[in-house]
């Protein structure tokens, strides 16, 4: 059974660093084809891609955040980590992390985390 | 990127109806589109993969179509539970790209 969880601060003020961690069960990041994503929703908006590393450490990011995004994975502690720095009000929003499913040639995200709302605000 | 946009923004339906959602990408993204439902507070919930792959445990009143350009939804016969927000994504070139989803509301 996947599960996934993300955890982080609720309240970041402007200009800061936000890190968001997903503690993951029921797959190993280690295994060829697995991978992991972030997502984002403001509130009462849509959904919105961030980022996702898979299992042999390729990264993707959205282009419209990529000088401000890190991702990373630490495959023992079954957790994948996201680093957004200097956060701004609009950032406010509700962060998920996903699980992705390989059909070949193609992923997508099957389990999500129940997401962390994250505040920035000074 | 692809720009996901799908129709209508909010629908007004009884339990019973059949409801039809559209969604259109800027550009062919084949049959790479998923398609999840949301609820309040909740975490999206995957239905569709590959346009037309129904997820296993989704009731098979769900069904999903198209190739391209154009996808639907479609609910044949709405239950009180299917009361939610739909978005539909592709997956076929990054950026992944969502649609900006589409609200069932009770009639």
């Amino acid at each position: 059974q996947i599960t996934l969880k993300e955890s982080g601060p609720t309240l970041v003020k402007p200009t800061q660093t936000l890190t968001l961690t997903c503690t993951f069960s029921g797959f190993s990041l280690s295994s060829s084809g697995a991978g992991v994503g972030w997502i984002r929703q403001p509130p009462g908006e849509a959904l919105e891609w961030l980022a996702l590393i898979y299992w042999d450490d390729d990264k993707r990011y959205s282009p419209s955040l990529k000088s401000r995004l890190t991702i990373t994975k630490d495959t023992s502690k079954n957790q994948v980590v996201l680093i957004m720095t200097d956060v701004d009000p609009v950032d406010t929003a509700t962060y998920f992390c996903a699980h992705v499913r390989r059909t070949s040639p193609r992923y997508f995200f099957d389990y999500w985390g129940q997401g962390t709302l994250v505040t920035v605000s000074s | 990127d692809i720009q996901m946009t799908q129709s209508p923004s909010t629908l007004s339906a009884s339990v019973g109806d059949r409801v039809t959602i559209t969604c259109r990408a800027s550009q062919s993204v084949s049959s790479w589109l998923a398609w999840y439902q949301q609820k309040p507070g909740k975490a999206p919930n995957l239905l569709m993969y590959k346009a037309s792959g129904l997820e296993s445990g989704v009731p098979s009143r769900f069904s999903g179509s198209g190739s391209g350009t154009e996808f639907t939804l479609t609910i044949s016969s709405l239950q009180p539970d299917d009361f939610a927000t739909y978005y539909c994504q592709q997956y076929n070139n990054f950026p992944w790209t969502f649609g900006q989803g589409t609200k069932v509301e009770i009639k």
